[in-house]
């Protein structure tokens, strides 16, 4: 199974309204790092967050790290139609580790 | 633009055939990594390269195979193809070993008919 799992798989959301995704995973990790996929494109990187963090912002995203909790948050404040994508969270545990990729959330900003 | 290119685009084949879908990291990135993204799945890592050598296999089939050159540009060859092969494969690159940021080439999309 995945190590790390998006929720929810997918989420509908009006142009201005805020999107919250979350990441949960499985074992102890070096950092996670949520990508941006549009349809059938490559992944793009937008934010790393290292397991010694707490909360990260870039732009509107903000990114929180629980590793208590084995969990992740990604928030889009004010969507934008063009937020509209597949959002990913990755876990690395380091070393010669793979990176893991979850299935995803599709996110739909309505206009 | 990331940096990273692959070709082909696009590829249609027919079961049983043989094809190689090439990768050229970003201009200085060491690292290649493969992944294969089937329709609505998540990415399945295949395989990492860095500086040539392998370092980390994921979940690639026996028929898959890859390497790393020395100009750092990787192929991966697909062999006796079947129609559950078709997805949108993909290589990233990243500076080091440690996987930090990986930088997504556009993908091949093969169809296997």
């Amino acid at each position: 199974s995945q190590q790390g799992e998006e929720d929810p798989q997918a989420l509908s959301i009006q142009e201005g309204e805020n999107a919250t995704m979350n990441c949960s995973y499985k074992t102890s990790i070096n950092n996670l790092q949520w990508y941006r996929q549009n349809s059938g494109r490559g992944l793009v990187h937008l934010i790393l967050i290292r397991s010694n963090e707490r909360e990260k912002h870039s732009g509107r995203l903000r990114v929180t790290l629980d590793t208590s909790k084995k969990s992740s948050s990604l928030l889009i404040t004010a969507s934008r139609a063009a937020d509209t994508a597949s959002y990913f969270c990755a876990t690395d545990r380091g070393g010669y580790q793979k990176v893991t990729f979850g299935i995803g959330t599709k996110l739909q900003v309505i206009p | 633009d990331s940096g990273v290119t692959q070709t082909p685009k696009h590829l249609i084949t027919a079961t049983g055939q043989r094809v190689t879908l090439r990768c050229s990291p970003r201009s200085g990135d060491l690292s290649v990594y493969w992944y294969q993204q089937s329709l609505d799945q998540g990415l399945q890592f295949l395989i990492h390269y860095y500086n040539g050598e392998e370092r980390a296999k994921g979940n690639i089939l026996e028929r898959f195979s890859a390497q790393q050159f020395p100009d750092l540009h990787s192929e991966l060859n697909l062999s006796s193809l079947e129609l559950g092969d078709s997805a949108l494969y993909f290589c990233a690159s990243s500076v080091s070993w440690a996987a930090d940021t990986q930088y997504f080439g556009p993908g091949t999309r093969l169809t296997v008919l």
